[in-house]
């Protein structure tokens, strides 16, 4: 198993441009969602998803779509991309709740807007 | 909204010390509360995690303690190790949300050999 894998590492991008954050998980783990870590802010939910076609609203979800057509894949699209936006993301996954409720992370991917 | 605070942002201690991070939550029907761990320039893994039927929960050196009248919960290093050397974040999964988890801001922990 790889886990939870996300692409890019690192990512710059300039003001107003759009781009995906790829996540997949190959665990067929029900729930995924996506986090961004600030310093000093820890974890912040952006928006998450408990099953395919299924998608929800976390914390902070302005700026950011997901959506969800596969088990397992959940990416993140960022409309128009803005500094604030500068930031780690972390996708996560993990099984129904009767199951565990671990959530597993991915590496993160790294994005600077300019 | 719901929120979970955490204390201290930061803490030093001297290896084979012991180390407490404390965090209180406001979602009174909360009932799971996992404890990550973050080293440098990695992902936060699941160090420990405890279920509101329990009070307390042990691990070797790290464990764990809930206080649901006051909604708070606690975690122990005990004879730490550089290797404890991280950020660590608390979290709680709130209520109706499947697993849907709001985490405090994180506690960086230095052991000084």
């Amino acid at each position: 198993n790889a886990g939870v894998t996300q692409t890019p590492k690192f990512q710059v991008l300039k003001t107003g441009q759009s781009m995906t954050l790829q996540c997949a998980q190959d665990m067929n783990h029900e729930y995924m969602s996506w986090y961004r870590q600030d310093p000093g802010m820890g974890l912040r939910l952006i928006h998450y998803s408990v099953g395919a076609g299924i998608t929800d609203q976390g914390e902070v979800p302005n700026g950011y779509n997901v959506s969800r057509s596969t088990t397992e894949d959940f990416p993140l699209r960022l409309l128009s991309a803005a500094p604030s936006q500068t930031s780690v993301y972390f996708c996560a996954s993990s099984p129904g709740t009767s199951i565990s409720n671990e959530q597993f992370f991915g590496p993160g991917t790294r994005l600077t807007v300019l | 909204g719901e929120n979970v605070e955490q204390h201290p942002s930061t803490l030093s201690v001297q290896e084979g010390d012991s180390a407490v991070i404390k965090c209180t939550y406001s979602d009174s029907a909360s009932n799971y509360f996992p404890w990550y761990k973050q080293e440098l320039g990695k992902r936060p893994q699941l160090i420990i995690d405890i279920r509101s039927n329990v009070g307390e929960k042990k691990d070797q050196r790290i464990a764990v303690t809930l206080n649901k009248t006051a909604k708070h919960f606690s975690l122990h290093i005990t004879e730490t190790q550089p290797e404890d050397s991280a950020v660590y974040f608390c979290a709680a999964r709130v209520s109706g949300g499947y697993n849907k988890l709001i985490f405090g801001a994180g506690t960086r922990l230095a052991v000084h050999p």
